[in-house]
């Protein structure tokens, strides 16, 4: 079954801690993305990679990191320094940078 | 700088209306235009594209042509279900800005029986 898969759909975690936020692919995609999306918002872009082992900050990167250590992975990490971490992420996947995004299910964040 | 501007929501129509939502840009080069639905809940799903002037994307009844001379790239859908409530997200890609994709902020589509 091809497609993007973030897990888990709902992650609950205390102030202060730092949590990961999971993003896989097989659809072969070079180049993956990480947006935050607010109650009645448009899509902020957090971090993008165009390649293994590169990645580039978007408009919102302060308080967030990336590692891109395999192809189909692009995992997120909230850390602490993040203001207000409570939101909704999406993961998306383009074959190139520019063409066409295609979005996971996304994870809901809610700190506590 | 590269942008896209969409009409403000939310909308609500009836049953078998016709919708029209608005998008416009702005563009240095000639980019690629998009629209994305996005279901409560649920990530992005991309509905239609256009990639020059004059072409027309079309998917599941919902069509937009991509308009050069007045930079626009307006939704319509000749007869709305309520299976189309959702938010409808206008998006551009332009190679001359490194492919970056801009995102309009959305506009929240509800049908009503």
């Amino acid at each position: 079954d091809g497609g993007i898969t973030q897990s888990p759909k709902y992650l609950f975690r205390k102030e202060g801690q730092n949590v990961t936020l999971s993003c896989e692919q097989n659809l072969n995609h070079d180049a993956m993305y990480w947006y935050r999306q607010d109650p009645g918002q448009g899509l902020r872009l957090i971090y993008y990679s165009q390649i293994v082992n590169d990645f580039q900050k978007g408009d919102i990167a302060e308080g967030y990191s990336v590692s891109r250590e395999k192809k189909e992975s692009f995992p997120l990490t909230v850390t602490s320094a993040q203001k207000n971490p409570t939101a909704f992420y999406l993961c998306a996947t383009s074959s190139i940078v520019g063409d066409t995004q295609y979005f996971g299910p996304g994870t809901r964040l809610t700190v506590l | 700088g590269d942008s896209v501007t969409q009409m403000e929501g939310p909308v609500t129509l009836s049953e078998e209306a016709f919708l029209t939502i608005n998008c416009t840009y702005t563009a240095t080069g000639y980019p690629s235009l998009f629209w994305y639905v996005q279901y409560p809940g649920e990530g992005l799903q991309l509905l239609l594209k256009a990639t020059k002037a004059d072409d027309k994307g079309s998917n599941k009844g919902f069509e937009a042509t991509y308009r050069k001379e007045t930079t626009s790239f307006h939704l319509e859908k000749g007869s709305v279900q309520v299976s189309d409530s959702a938010v409808y997200f206008c998006a551009l890609s332009a190679r001359n800005t490194g492919n970056q994709f801009y995102f309009g902020t959305g506009t929240s589509l509800t049908v009503i029986p």
